[in-house]
């Protein structure tokens, strides 16, 4: 069974440029998380996707990110403009269904913002 | 409000010794608990999980973890240290499965 892919792994832009993280879950896995990551820090939750719905963003930072799962497969998060402050490894997680089910982790995208 | 304290962001055992890694929870309401394991480049991994059945959980390689309510607490255990065990862990809490928040990790460092 193929895991949780994300790209690109590794992501160097300057502040106030945009940038996109892709995730392609699991095959069947309808809920989907989006983490951040910082250094020395555990995960955050930024969005969770159930199919194509949103079920929680309470802690996305909307007015700079934004994420979709349009078909309720694959999904994107994007930055747009970066912040220093927004370096960090973004993580992408799916479970089969919602609820303390586990969640499969993809390897994450590192995101240097300079 | 949902949290987990990881007491402890190192922790260095010697090969062959006890591993305890420390977790103390705060829910208003019995939570679901998780311990993950994060690899250098890697993402993290499920090691065990509390849904409210047994008390004692057993999880992969050797782990295991004791809901304790009276203490609030998680504690990840394994009898004897192996070098591969050398990794970055998470503990993690949800209510509801819909908010999982994690702590901040502990670095376990294995001394041959």
């Amino acid at each position: 069974e193929a895991g949780v892919a994300q790209s690109p792994r590794y992501k160097i832009i300057e502040k106030r440029q945009s940038v996109a993280f892709w995730c392609n879950p699991i095959s069947g896995h309808a809920t989907l998380y989006w983490y951040q990551q910082i250094l020395g820090q555990g995960p955050k939750l930024l969005i969770q996707f159930q199919n194509n719905g949103v079920v929680d963003d309470s802690q996305l930072p909307k007015d700079r990110f934004s994420a979709e799962r349009l078909k309720g497969v694959d999904s994107t998060l994007k930055i747009q403009p970066a912040k220093l402050e927004d370096s960090a490894v973004y993580l992408c997680a799916t479970a089969a269904s919602p609820g303390p089910e586990t969640q499969y982790f993809g390897p994450g995208t590192r995101l240097l913002v300079l | 409000a949902q949290s987990v304290t990881q007491l402890g962001s190192h922790v260095s055992v010697s090969e062959g010794a006890l591993v305890l890694l420390r977790c103390n929870y705060s829910s208003s309401v019995p939570p679901y608990l998780f311990w993950y394991v994060q690899y250098p480049n890697q993402g993290l991994q499920l090691l065990l999980k509390y849904t409210s059945a047994a008390t004692l959980v057993k999880g992969i390689n050797g782990f295991e973890a004791e809901f304790k309510k009276s203490e609030t607490s998680f504690h990840l255990t394994k009898p004897s240290a192996h070098m591969s065990d050398a990794a970055e862990y998470f503990c993690a809490v949800t209510r509801t499965g819909n908010q999982f928040y994690f702590g901040t990790g502990t670095s376990l460092t294995v001394i041959p």
